[in-house]
């Protein structure tokens, strides 16, 4: 597509709910990241993705954050028994590759927000 | 990891100021990038800069790699300038790093 597309823009679930978060990014573009935003902070590194494989997951909080890109698109970042603290507005972003340039810059979607009640 | 900080964190202009900000990292980098986010809370990718400056129309930067810094001045402010400013950099082993940002306020 365009521009990095992400859904839902908008998620309200119960603590203890699974949640999936989905990512499109830019047609062509093999380097796909995951950041999380809470409220008056910069957005927070979670993984990296070249291709299909997770490159870096070190900034996943626990076990209970996943995220998948299995045919080298699409990415679904997948929280399990949510908590209240993971409320925020998750970020994805891609680009060409992983070397960026002035012509290969990290572009990012409009956020999902999760508020977990 | 690395450490990015960013000043001032607030900032209030009225339109048609000019204003510096700046971002200081901890390591040596091979990545700097400057990202307006706007109210609607879209980040917006302004400069690719590891060292150097560049300049965009009413928008410069400026990376002193050596000394760890970089500056982004904004000229002759508009309104739709408003949001927040964020510095992310990266030493090629990981992903990009933010700072906490500069929230900028342009007031007509």
């Amino acid at each position: 597509g365009a521009g990095v597309s992400q859904t839902p823009s908008n998620k309200v679930t119960e603590k203890g709910k699974y949640v999936e978060l989905r990512c499109d990014p830019i047609s062509g573009h093999t380097a796909l990241y995951w950041y999380r935003q809470s409220l008056g902070q910069g957005p927070e590194f979670l993984i990296y993705f070249q291709g299909t494989g997770a490159a870096d997951d070190s900034g996943l909080p626990n076990d209970r954050f996943f995220a998948v890109r299995p045919e080298g698109s699409v990415s679904t970042l997948k929280i399990q028994r949510t908590e209240r603290g993971d409320s925020a507005v998750y970020l994805c972003a891609s680009s060409l590759s992983r070397q960026f340039s002035g012509a290969n810059v990290l572009t990012f979607g409009a956020g999902s927000r999760l508020t977990v009640l | 990891g690395i450490q990015v900080e960013q000043s001032p964190p607030d900032l209030i202009l009225q339109e048609g100021a000019n204003s510096t900000l700046r971002c200081n990292f901890s390591d040596s980098v091979n990545n700097l990038q400057w990202f307006h986010q706007n109210p609607w809370g879209q980040l917006i990718n302004l400069f690719y800069i590891p060292s150097g400056t560049k300049q965009n129309g009413r928008l410069s930067a400026t990376t002193v790699a050596t000394e760890r810094y970089s500056l982004l001045y904004i000229s002759s402010s508009q309104t739709t300038d408003s949001g927040v400013y964020f510095c992310a950099v990266d030493t090629g082993r990981r992903a990009l790093t933010f700072g906490s940002g500069t929230r900028l306020q342009v007031q007509p």
